[in-house]
Parts: C-alpha cells; sequence; structure tokens
C-alpha cells in the first residue's frame, strides 16, 4: 500500500518558469517530509525538507510546501533551470519510527532551454 | 569528503546464482539501509541496520539478506538471483540523533540478471 503517492510521472517546464512538483500521503502519522533528487546513474540526493509544525520551508529557488488538512506538499522551484531536470521524490516519516522513511514514485522533471 | 560508497556500480549475474552487493560509509551513521528500486517505483525498503540491530521489512523475501561486519560497511547478499530482482539497489545511511534528519544515498548497484 503505497503511503506516498507522486500522480505525475513526468513535468515539462520552460527554463525560467516555476516548477510545481505534487505530493500526496495518506498517513496523517507522517510529521516530516523530504524532497530528494536523483540524476541517471547516480543515488538521490537531499534536496529540502519540512516538519509538520511549519506551512513552508524555503530555500533560495526551492520551496516546499505543507497542507496537513489536505495531506498534501508541493515543491516549488523558481526559476527553473535546466540544470534541474531530473527525477525528485517526495518522502515522508514518523516521529516514532524514526528510521522508516516512505517514498513516492518519482516525477521526472524536464526543464527546456 | 565524507560520503556512501556503493560497489560496483553496474553487477550482472546469472539467474540463481548468489550475488552480493557491497556498501560502505565515511559518515559514522549509525543507521544503515537497503533500498530496491525498480523502473518508475518508488525506492523499496527491504531492511535496516540500527548499529548491530537488524530490522527486516515483512514483506522482504527470504532470498535477501543483510550483514553488518562494522559501522562502515554493510553487505546485501542475494541467495538465488531471480529475474524479477533486477534492480537498482540504494543503499543509505542517517544519523539517529537528534532526529533522523535524511538519508544519505550511495550512487546505487544496477543490478542484471541473466
Amino acid at each position: 500500500d503505497q503511503q506516498v503517492k507522486q500522480n505525475s510521472p513526468s513535468l515539462s517546464v520552460q527554463e525560467g518558469r516555476i516548477s510545481i512538483l505534487n505530493c500526496d500521503y495518506t498517513n496523517s502519522m507522517f510529521d516530516y517530509f523530504l524532497w530528494y533528487k536523483k540524476y541517471p546513474a547516480e543515488g538521490p540526493t537531499f534536496l529540502i525538507s519540512i516538519s509538520s509544525i511549519k506551512d513552508k520551508n524555503e530555500d533560495g529557488r526551492f520551496t516546499v510546501f505543507l497542507n496537513k488538512s489536505a495531506k498534501h506538499l508541493s515543491l516549488h522551484i523558481v526559476p527553473s533551470q535546466p540544470g534541474d531536470s531530473a527525477v525528485y521524490f517526495c518522502a515522508a516519516s514518523v516521529r516514532d519510527n524514526f528510521n522508516k522513511f516512505y517514498f513516492g514514485s518519482g516525477t521526472k522533471l524536464n526543464v527546456k532551454p | 569528503d565524507a560520503m556512501v560508497i556503493q560497489n560496483p556500480r553496474y553487477q550482472v549475474t546469472q539467474f540463481g546464482k548468489p550475488v552480493t552487493l557491497s556498501c560502505s560509509q565515511t559518515l559514522n551513521h549509525n543507521v544503515m539501509y537497503w533500498y530496491q528500486q525498480k523502473s518508475s517505483q518508488a525506492p523499496k525498503l527491504l531492511f535496516h541496520y540500527y548499529d548491530k540491530d537488524f530490522n527486516n521489512e515483512a514483506d522482504t523475501p527470504d532470498n535477501f539478506q543483510s550483514r553488518r561486519p562494522n559501522t562502515s560497511f554493510c553487505f546485501l547478499d542475494i541467495r538465488s538471483p531471480g529475474l524479477g530482482d533486477a534492480a537498482m539497489y540504494l543503499c543509505a545511511t542517517s544519523r539517529v540523533q537528534p532526529r533522523n534528519e535524511k538519508l544519505f544515498f550511495g550512487s546505487g548497484t544496477q543490478l542484471s540478471v541473466l
């Protein structure tokens, strides 16, 4: 049973525009969320995270928004750059089970020059 | 630089022939994980070690085993690989305190089964 879902397998955006990647979750116990970025033939690298006590976290061009009532989070990339083209994974964890991270299936972002 | 290293990057094995994938870390993290990722799917946790304590996921097949001889190294053994075991295998580490903030991944081993 997939507890973290990324329903868009791919997204194509023009350079300079905003990229919005979405993620939904079903477990209301999740209290910590992360985004990872993965280039081909490399392991995922950490991008940004957010705790459930916040609804927004910003780091440079990357902002993550959390809507707990909707069990939804999104990653905004502004402005998008060709080097952002990668697969983006959403992940979630539960404070009481701190060793387990649940991943979505990823969204492949293509930023066109 | 501190990192998570997986060897080999690509591994080809024959159906039913045992294979071992290795992972080492210089981060001195106490938790090490093995994930299996098939194309266009979410990484799936197979098991993890919290120090020497082994934690197996309920749906991980018995065909998959792991060893952690010391803090730095962790191995994934597939006793009798089937065609369905072809996948990317990702090793990851994390530290627990003050809170398990994130996973650090290796580059992965792409396993092919012929």
